[in-house]
């Protein structure tokens, strides 16, 4: 069975500094998508960026990008000039090819004034 | 285009009653999937559903029950309902192999 492990339950960090956020994961499988949510306050989950696995290249979304190393099953998030309204909890996802989406337990993150 | 929409966004129930509750997806996305969040569990897959078919189904009681329309509308009902039932229901709507987009949220409390 498929499993995603964020090891950071909590951090924060200062305003404008960049934070990486880490998630592994476990699969037998060799196509299949890996996703970061965030979770503000609101409740709403948002997505933030997404990774095909066949894709070799780092994905990147403005101040947001990943470092995936398929073969140590490690899929970490960089935020880069970090801002408040970057404050939330945030969500490692896997995704196979039935379209099933496995979460981790999220990493909460605050952004410090 | 309008995102996932969820309603009621609040519910207050007592045990032993049943609920339901309503997702509409993104125009044009036939997949529809249910989570449940809880600050113990975290986010937690209750079933997909896509065509109006129930494709994936996650480990949870029979109480616990979905359909899907023809217009990909999707309904969740929960019956004989539990304290530890309360909890944010999540619906998420893709196309097909695409991201899930999620709408806002049920809160469901369970007196």
């Amino acid at each position: 069975a498929q499993t995603v492990t964020q090891s950071q339950p909590e951090m924060s960090v200062q305003e404008a500094e960049t934070v990486t956020l880490s998630c592994t994961y476990d699969t037998s499988e060799n196509n299949y998508y890996l996703f970061w949510y965030k979770q503000p306050p609101s409740r709403q989950m948002i997505l933030v960026i997404r990774q095909e696995a066949y894709k070799q290249q780092n994905a990147t979304e403005n101040r947001f990008s990943v470092n995936f190393q398929k073969a140590a099953k490690s899929f970490s998030l960089k935020i880069s000039d970090s801002q408040l309204g970057d404050t939330a909890m945030y969500f490692c996802a896997f995704m196979n090819r039935d379209d099933k989406i496995i979460f981790g337990k999220g990493t909460r993150l605050h952004i410090l004034p | 285009k309008a995102g996932v929409t969820q309603t009621p966004r609040y519910l207050i129930k007592t045990r032993g009653q049943q609920v339901t509750l309503s997702c509409s997806p993104i125009s044009g996305h036939r997949s529809v999937s249910w989570y449940q969040q809880t600050p113990g569990q975290g986010l937690q897959f209750l079933f997909e559903y896509f065509s109006e078919t129930q494709r994936n189904k996650g480990n949870f009681p029979g109480r616990f029950s979905g359909r899907q329309f023809s217009n990909s509308r999707s309904e969740m009902n929960v019956s004989t309902l539990e304290l530890g039932d309360s909890a944010l229901y999540l619906c998420a709507s893709s196309g097909l192999g695409d991201t899930q987009y999620f709408g806002p949220g049920t809160r469901l409390t369970v007196l």
